[in-house]
Parts: structure tokens; C-alpha cells; sequence
């Protein structure tokens, strides 16, 4: 079983949707959690930053921690087609530096 | 956030030729860096911690003597691929840690993507 699991997709929306990506994960220790978006070929660009529980908005992005669950989300209102990229969560624990990935959701947007 | 530089961005190479991908952190000096490798369509995997002033620390499986790391300076790593096959061939990427206090985030160079005949 991975650390971190994540459904590959792709997932296609219209325009306008509100997308709903997420993780589960089985490592307790793990207490911060990020979201990176990745556009082909290129490297991660970092979305969203949460350490321990709770939810985290920042424009049209929401991360929702739910660490009794061990379960992480991403939503995007109103989705355009400049979202669609692959989408990779991250977390670690306290103790390393380093991250442990999803296998990333790829998402298109239709427009 | 923090500025990541990686060159060269594109190599390709003949099998058993070694290439070396260079990391530099612009805006603030970083006595580790984190080295990853994503095969298509597959997530990262982190390969390697680049130590200033001591040895890289590798995770399992991955070969030492392959993968040559070096943290030349505070703003510099360099991870040399020697030997090169195709199997190599793969997407590398390089990051900084979390800053002081350990409660922040990482960010990411834009990656160098080799691919060996």
C-alpha cells in the first residue's frame, strides 16, 4: 500500500464547475499537507499550504485537512481551462524535510 | 516565495555518457536540497538529500555511485547522472526545504527532462 494514495483520473469538467480533488493517506505522523499543480514538462508550482486539521481558502481554491479521517481535499470554484494541469498532493511529518506525493490527478477543464 | 533555477532544462545524451543538472537557489542560501525524479505519468519520487558540507544521503534503491551528488555552496547542488542508460531517461527535479522553523513551504525548480538513446 502507498503512503499516499490519489485517483490518477483524468477527471474532465465544463467551465464554470466546481472541482473536487482528494487523497487518503496512512501515515498518522503527517502534519503538513500541500497541493502542487503541475503543467507538463514543467516543475510543481505550490497551490495550497496547511499544517495539521482544518480548512484553508484562498480565491478560488479551498484545502480541507481531515486528519482523524487521514483524508485531504482540494476544491476549485468556478473552474476555467487555465486549471487544467495535473494535480499532486504532498505531505510529511515533522521529523523530515523532504515531501511524499500523490501520483497526481490530471484534470481538464472544458471550456 | 523562493526562486529555483535548474540547467539545463532539456538534455538528451548517449547511453553511457554522464550529465550533470546543476540546482541553484537564488533567493536564499540552503545548506540542504531535495532531489526527485518523476517518470511519466507517475508521481515524484524523492531520490536524495544534497548536504552542504557533507555527504548526500540517498533513499533505498537508489545507487550512490549512479547518482553523484554535491551541495558546492549554499545556493548550489548538482546531481550528476553517470553511465547514463536508457532507463534514466525521466524527469528530475530539485527543491528547497522548508526555511527556519520548519513550518513553511517547499518550492520546486522547473525540472530537467533526460531522455538517453
Amino acid at each position: 500500500q502507498k503512503e499516499v494514495e490519489q485517483d490518477p483520473g483524468p477527471l474532465s469538467v465544463p467551465e464554470g464547475a466546481i472541482v473536487s480533488l482528494n487523497c487518503t493517506y496512512s501515515n498518522s505522523a503527517f502534519q503538513y499537507f500541500m497541493w502542487y499543480r503541475q503543467y507538463s514538462r514543467k516543475g510543481p508550482e505550490l497551490l495550497m499550504y496547511t499544517y495539521s486539521s482544518g480548512n484553508k481558502e484562498d480565491g478560488r481554491f479551498t484545502a480541507q485537512v481531515d486528519k482523524s479521517s487521514k483524508y485531504i481535499s482540494l476544491f476549485i470554484r468556478d473552474s476555467q481551462p487555465s486549471d487544467s494541469a495535473t494535480y499532486l498532493c504532498a505531505m510529511r511529518d515533522t521529523g523530515r524535510r523532504a515531501l511524499t506525493f500523490g501520483s497526481g490527478t490530471r484534470l481538464q477543464v472544458q471550456p | 516565495g523562493a526562486v529555483v533555477s535548474q540547467h539545463p532544462s532539456r538534455v538528451i545524451c548517449k547511453s553511457g555518457t554522464s550529465v550533470k543538472i546543476e540546482c541553484r537557489s537564488l533567493d536564499f542560501q540552503a545548506t540542504t536540497m531535495f532531489w526527485y525524479r518523476q517518470f511519466p505519468k507517475q508521481s515524484l519520487m524523492l531520490m536524495a538529500t544534497s548536504n552542504e558540507g557533507s555527504k548526500a544521503t540517498y533513499e533505498q534503491g537508489v545507487e550512490k555511485d549512479k547518482f553523484l551528488i554535491n551541495h558546492a555552496s549554499l545556493t548550489l547542488s548538482t546531481l550528476t547522472v553517470t553511465s547514463a542508460h536508457p532507463e534514466d531517461s525521466s524527469f528530475y527535479i530539485c527543491s528547497t526545504p522548508p526555511r527556519a522553523g520548519g513550518a513553511s513551504e517547499q518550492f520546486f525548480g522547473p525540472g530537467t527532462r533526460l531522455t538517453v538513446l
